[in-house]
């Protein structure tokens, strides 16, 4: 059954340090997503992504968040300058074009910045 | 803006009893409602999806009803078993980009 698969399962990095959060979505999905969740807080919505650019973001994510869609097949998130309240799980997801069908999710990325 | 709202925040039962776990959303506006499991530490789980023009779904031990016009949906959970315990997100898709809003879940405990 396809599935999104994210790298890696578990990132450390200081405080300061550019991390790339990669996503390989299912492969006729045609809209992406970040989701975050902060530990013993709520899953939140960062940013969609359509057609090569952004659809929507939330106020999450300001000018240290970049995604990208390099190569036709993975979907990143870059945290330029991280901070200690970036540490949380990061989920990306993807769907179909239908407005009716499921968003898939990954497994996660725990990102721990000290 | 959309707000997701799950009741109770925690709940315990005992092996064997059926139980409803509560969502409710502000915006009606939804395309559908999906219902997720999370262990402790892991990822998201998607146990039932609901369309906007569906009333319910099932599956197994589980079954989810969604009502638009009130602004609720429900998880039912037969014969619950301690392999039960987890917590246990709603989340509602809204916007152009139909993102999901999720509620803060359920933490269920079900007890030997």
């Amino acid at each position: 059954e396809p599935e999104v698969t994210q790298t890696p399962s578990h990132q450390v990095t200081q405080m300061g340090q550019e991390v790339i959060l990669r996503c390989v979505p299912i492969s006729n999905h045609l809209y992406f997503y970040w989701y975050r969740q902060i530990l013993g807080q709520k899953v939140e919505f960062l940013v969609s992504f359509y057609n090569n650019e952004i659809s929507e973001k939330s106020e999450i994510f300001d000018d240290q968040f970049s995604v990208e869609r390099p190569d036709g097949s993975n979907f990143t998130l870059k945290i330029r300058s991280t901070k200690l309240e970036d540490s949380a799980m990061y989920f990306c997801a993807s769907r179909s074009w239908d407005g009716n069908t499921e968003a898939f999710f990954g497994q996660g990325t725990r990102l721990t910045v000290v | 803006k959309q707000e997701v709202t799950q009741i109770p925040a925690a709940l315990s039962v005992p092996e064997g009893e059926n139980l409803v776990l509560n969502c409710s959303f502000t915006d009606s506006a939804i395309y559908n409602l999906q219902w997720f499991r999370q262990d402790p530490g892991k990822g998201l789980t998607s146990l039932l999806l609901i369309q906007s023009s569906q009333r319910e779904q099932t599956s197994g031990r589980l079954n989810a009803s969604l009502d638009k016009s009130s602004g609720r949906s429900t998880l039912y959970i037969a014969a619950s078993q301690p392999g039960d315990s987890a917590t246990y997100l709603c989340a509602a898709y809204t916007g152009t980009a139909s993102k999901l809003t999720f509620g803060t879940g359920t933490r269920l405990q079900v007890t030997l």
